[in-house]
């Protein structure tokens, strides 16, 4: 069985400083590592994922997650964040190809005061 | 345009009744899936069907049935032996053969009275 941790259930942040949302999971197989995002009242859109390869992934909205293995981790950054990133974010993990679902996180609330 | 269609957005049913939730998609995706959210839970995996007429319960699945009759569609069908039917449902589709991402539609809430 797998599961994700998300340690902070609400991040509240000034605009323009960095945040981190952190995400730890476990599992007993190789993982494959998603971070989605949710507006209110809306469906989850894909923020980022690693599969394999570079253990650094980056969005193309200026959000970065790094996948370290040895501390089962897929922290969620950026370094200024904007009005605009006030949403919830959440980190799931699949294993074997993904086909039987992902589990999540129970998600982060990022608020950006202005 | 593709994507993901769930409908109605809202939902308000009497205790008892039964009540399904529609999702379509028309990405050619084989795999599709159903979540609950609740306030502070995240996402629960409720059904999830890989193929048509083939389908497989999730960690919830009391309460609930789904059919696969076409690959474009997958409804959800909440009955009265679930008892707390009241959340946000959330339909996904994947495309098959290797890992890919889920892709979400706009959910439905659904408010049993």
């Amino acid at each position: 069985a797998q599961s994700v941790t998300q340690l902070d259930s609400q991040v509240p942040v000034f605009e323009e400083a960095p945040v981190e949302l952190r995400c730890n999971y476990s599992s007993s197989v190789s993982v494959y590592l998603f971070w989605y995002v949710q507006y209110p009242n809306q469906g989850l859109q894909l923020l980022l994922k690693y599969l394999s390869g570079s253990t650094l992934v980056e969005s193309i909205n200026g959000f970065e997650a790094e996948f370290n293995k040895s501390q089962t981790s897929f922290h969620l950054r950026k370094p200024s964040v904007h009005i605009s990133d006030t949403a919830e974010y959440f980190c799931a993990v699949t294993s074997g190809g993904g086909a039987d679902g992902l589990t999540f996180g129970k998600g982060t609330h990022l608020i950006i005061q202005p | 345009d593709g994507g993901i269609t769930q409908s109605p957005k809202y939902l308000f049913r009497k205790e008892g009744q039964n009540v399904t939730l529609s999702c379509e998609q028309n990405l050619n995706h084989d795999a599709m899936y159903w979540y609950r959210q609740d306030p502070g839970q995240g996402l629960r995996l409720i059904y999830y069907s890989q193929i048509v007429n083939d389908f497989q319960k999730g960690d919830i699945a009391e309460g609930y049935s789904v059919s696969r009759e076409k690959k474009e569609s997958f409804p959800l069908t909440v009955t009265s032996a679930q008892k707390n039917p009241t959340a946000f449902y959330l339909c996904a589709t994947r495309l098959a053969g290797g890992v890919h991402e889920q892709f979400f539609g706009p959910g439905t809430r659904l408010t049993v009275l």
